[in-house]
C-alpha cells in the first residue's frame, strides 16, 4: 500500500538553526512526493515537490531530495526563521491518483 | 486569480442535524478532492472527483457521508445525522489535472457538532 511517515512533533528551534523534519514513505510504483506547509490561520500550500528518483525540490530556502533507496524525502533548511514557524506537510501521490499525507509535524521558531 | 473557497468557513450545529459544505475549486482545475484534519491529526483522505464522477468513495466514514459535483466546478459534502465525532476541519482542493499535479487547498471549514 501507499503511506507517509513523517517526524513527530512539536520541533522547537531558535532562529537561524538548522532544521531537518525526516518523512518517509511506502509506495508501489514511482510516486511523485511533496512537502505542503500550512502556516497558522491559512490553508495548505504547497512548498515544494519533486517527481523521480535524485530529484531536489527547493523554496524559499528550503529543500528536500528524493531518495529512492532510502524511501525517503527529509525537508530541510540551513536558517530558520520566526516567519517559517507552521505546520509542514509530507505527502506523496501514486497511481490512482490519490494524495497521502503524513500526520503534519509543527515547527515554532523562537527569535 | 482566485483560490479554492469554501463556505462556510466555520459552522457549529447540534447533534443529529444535516450539514452541507460548499467548495468553489479554481476555475478550469478537473480534480476535486475532499480531506478532514482532525485536531492532532494528518489529513485523511475522504472522496476526489475528476470532473463530476467519483472514482474514488472509499475514504467516506460512513453512509452519512455523501458528495456531489455538478458541472464539474462546485463540490457540496454532505453530512446527515451529525455525531461529535465528525468535528472537524473540513478541507477542500483542487489541481488542473490528474496526476502529478499538485493541490491548490481551500482554507476549509471548521465544523463543531454539540
Amino acid at each position: 500500500g501507499n503511506s507517509v511517515t513523517q517526524m513527530e512533533g512539536p520541533v522547537t528551534l531558535s532562529e537561524e538553526a538548522f532544521l531537518t523534519i525526516n518523512c518517509t514513505y511506502t509506495a508501489t510504483g514511482y510516486p511523485s512526493l511533496f512537502w505542503y506547509v500550512q502556516y497558522p490561520g491559512e490553508g495548505l500550500q504547497l512548498l515544494l515537490k519533486a517527481t523521480k528518483a535524485d530529484d531536489k525540490g527547493s523554496n524559499k530556502g528550503f529543500e528536500a531530495t528524493y531518495r529512492k533507496e532510502t524511501t525517503s524525502f527529509h525537508l530541510e533548511k540551513g536558517s530558520v526563521q520566526v516567519s517559517d514557524s507552521a505546520v509542514y506537510f509530507c505527502a506523496l501521490e501514486n497511481t490512482g491518483n490519490q494524495f497521502y499525507f503524513g500526520t503534519g509535524t509543527s515547527l515554532t521558531v523562537i527569535p | 486569480g482566485a483560490g479554492v473557497s469554501q463556505s462556510p468557513s466555520n459552522k457549529v450545529t447540534e447533534k443529529g442535524k444535516d450539514v452541507e459544505l460548499r467548495c468553489d475549486p479554481i476555475s478550469g482545475h478537473t480534480a476535486l478532492y475532499w480531506y478532514r484534519q482532525s485536531l492532532g491529526q494528518g489529513l485523511e483522505f475522504l472522496i476526489y472527483f475528476q470532473g463530476n464522477s467519483a472514482p474514488d468513495k472509499s475514504g467516506l466514514p460512513s453512509d452519512r457521508f455523501s458528495a456531489e459535483r455538478t458541472g464539474g466546478s462546485v463540490s457540496t459534502l454532505t453530512i446527515q445525522r451529525t455525531q461529535q465525532e465528525d468535528s472537524a476541519v473540513y478541507l477542500c482542493a483542487s489541481s488542473l489535472v490528474i496526476g502529478n499535479s499538485p493541490l491548490h487547498f481551500g482554507n476549509g471549514t471548521r465544523l463543531t457538532v454539540t
